[in-house]
């Protein structure tokens, strides 16, 4: 069966920090990857998603990174955290294009509070 | 513009009863669409995918798609304590490689 990870659970930040959040699938090859971030009281917003190695699309303008640097392996970058950036920060895997029709499945998520 | 959208709730609902959510989306080549649960603190869990109009059920839970009308609907019978919760609908891209999702319906189950 298919595990998807993320660390840490927890991050507090000053602002103007980095930040490096990590998501890892295992039991799958190949899946396409999403960070999303949930700001309190509100709905995901996509941030980035990868359907392949070095492959990732942006999907709102910000001081947020994405690299995909191994086929199970996302992670989510930032040279200076704002005030803005705090939030739930989740990674999400799908099955490669041909697989289930859509279907993502959540890790447990950061929580990031930037201060 | 939002392109799935959700009453917010809280929807109320007695211990027994059936809780109803609905959810409407604005892109007429979605084809799949789901259901996720989300405890407070927690992250999204799948509970349901519909990908034909008509109705499917799964224990507790029946969604129901209607193309025509562009929405879809999640019914919980017998509902408990436990299914309170926040209810996201979500809806694939026209691409299929991404969800859209509705901003969620909070629904609270009262012993």
């Amino acid at each position: 069966s298919q595990t998807i990870h993320q660390w840490p659970a927890t991050l507090v930040q000053p602002v103007g920090s980095p930040l490096s959040l990590e998501c890892t699938v295992e039991g799958t090859s190949n899946p396409n990857l999403y960070w999303y971030r949930q700001a309190a009281g509100r709905g995901l917003q996509l941030l980035f998603y990868s359907v392949g190695i070095g492959q990732i699309s942006s999907e709102v303008p910000q001081n947020l990174s994405a690299s995909r640097p191994q086929d199970r392996q996302f992670i989510l970058s930032s040279k200076k955290l704002l005030l803005s950036d705090s939030g739930f920060y989740l990674c999400a895997w799908s099955p490669p294009r041909g697989g289930i029709m859509g279907e993502q499945f959540f890790g447990p998520g950061t929580r990031l509070t930037v201060l | 513009q939002k392109e799935v959208e959700q009453n917010s709730g809280p929807l109320s609902v007695p211990e027994g009863a059936i809780a109803s959510l609905n959810c409407t989306y604005s892109d007429r080549v979605s084809q799949s669409f789901f259901w996720y649960r989300q405890y407070s603190g927690k992250s999204p869990e799948l509970i349901m995918s519909i990908y034909s109009n008509g109705d499917k059920e799964d224990g507790r839970f029946t969604a129901q798609l209607n193309k025509a009308s562009q929405y879809v609907s999640l019914l919980i019978r017998d509902s408990q304590p436990s299914d309170s919760a926040t209810y996201l609908c979500a809806v694939t891209t026209a691409a299929g490689n991404k969800l859209t999702f509705g901003g969620g319906t909070r629904v609270l189950v009262k012993p």
